[in-house]
């Protein structure tokens, strides 16, 4: 059983597309997360969800759109693709009060 | 943002040797974390240190955490093939999150 799942695993399209990455969580966590990580492997936050509610929106383009639907449940959308969103996007899931973070495999994004 | 810089950034080195990967900030975190990320895969937590001057060791793998809580360290002993990733420190960001340093890639040949 995959604790932390993301679909799909990897993503090609062209430049203007809309896309979303899928991630579900197992672990009953309350907190879940998206980072990015480009080329030079430099993983960064892009956002933060605690039951459900925003609670970090680093410097992201409002292009990108973090949806909830449930505490187990943080999808991206991403509107009007361009090249340099081309990177791989994990999603990360923890327990509040212990800050593990338990990482997705990845989304590896290619944009045309 | 509290900034980590990590340092080397490239190791490559023979099995059974022993490497040390260091983990700077001017900042204080209240704990730091080691990561390790394979390719394809996602960063998986290898320890947390929480007290300055704080020691823990993973089998071959030692953890330390600065007097002053600004920096860190990782020692390997002996490395061997398996070791090979991407080691990644974090400390504490604001909403839960992680500032990440940017990473000592490590490859260990036979």
């Amino acid at each position: 059983d995959t604790a932390v799942s993301q679909t799909p695993k990897y993503l090609v399209t062209q430049m203007g597309n809309d896309k979303s990455i899928k991630c579900e969580q197992n672990l009953g966590h309350d907190t879940m997360y998206w980072y990015k990580q480009d080329s030079k492997k430099f993983l960064k936050i892009m956002f933060s969800y605690n039951n459900k509610e925003l609670i970090i929106n680093e410097t992201v383009p409002n292009r990108f759109s973090p949806k909830s639907p449930d505490k187990a449940h943080l999808n991206l959308h991403i509107n009007s693709l361009e090249l340099g969103d081309s990177a791989v996007y994990f999603c990360a899931s923890s327990r509040r009060a212990e800050n593990i973070q338990y990482f997705g495999a990845g989304t590896r994004l290619s944009v045309l | 943002t509290q900034l980590l810089e990590q340092s080397p950034q490239f190791l490559s080195i023979q099995e059974g040797e022993n490497l040390t990967v260091y983990c700077n900030s001017s900042s204080v975190f209240s704990s730091l974390q080691w990561y390790r990320q394979e390719p394809g895969e996602g960063p998986v937590l290898l320890v947390t240190v929480v007290t300055g001057g704080e020691v823990k060791k993973l089998k071959r793998l030692t953890f330390q955490f600065g007097d002053a809580r600004k920096d860190s360290s990782l020692h390997i002993t002996a490395a061997q093939p398996g070791d090979t990733g991407l080691y990644l420190c974090a400390g504490e960001a604001s909403g839960y999150a992680l500032n990440f340093g940017k990473g000592t890639s490590l490859l260990v040949t036979p």
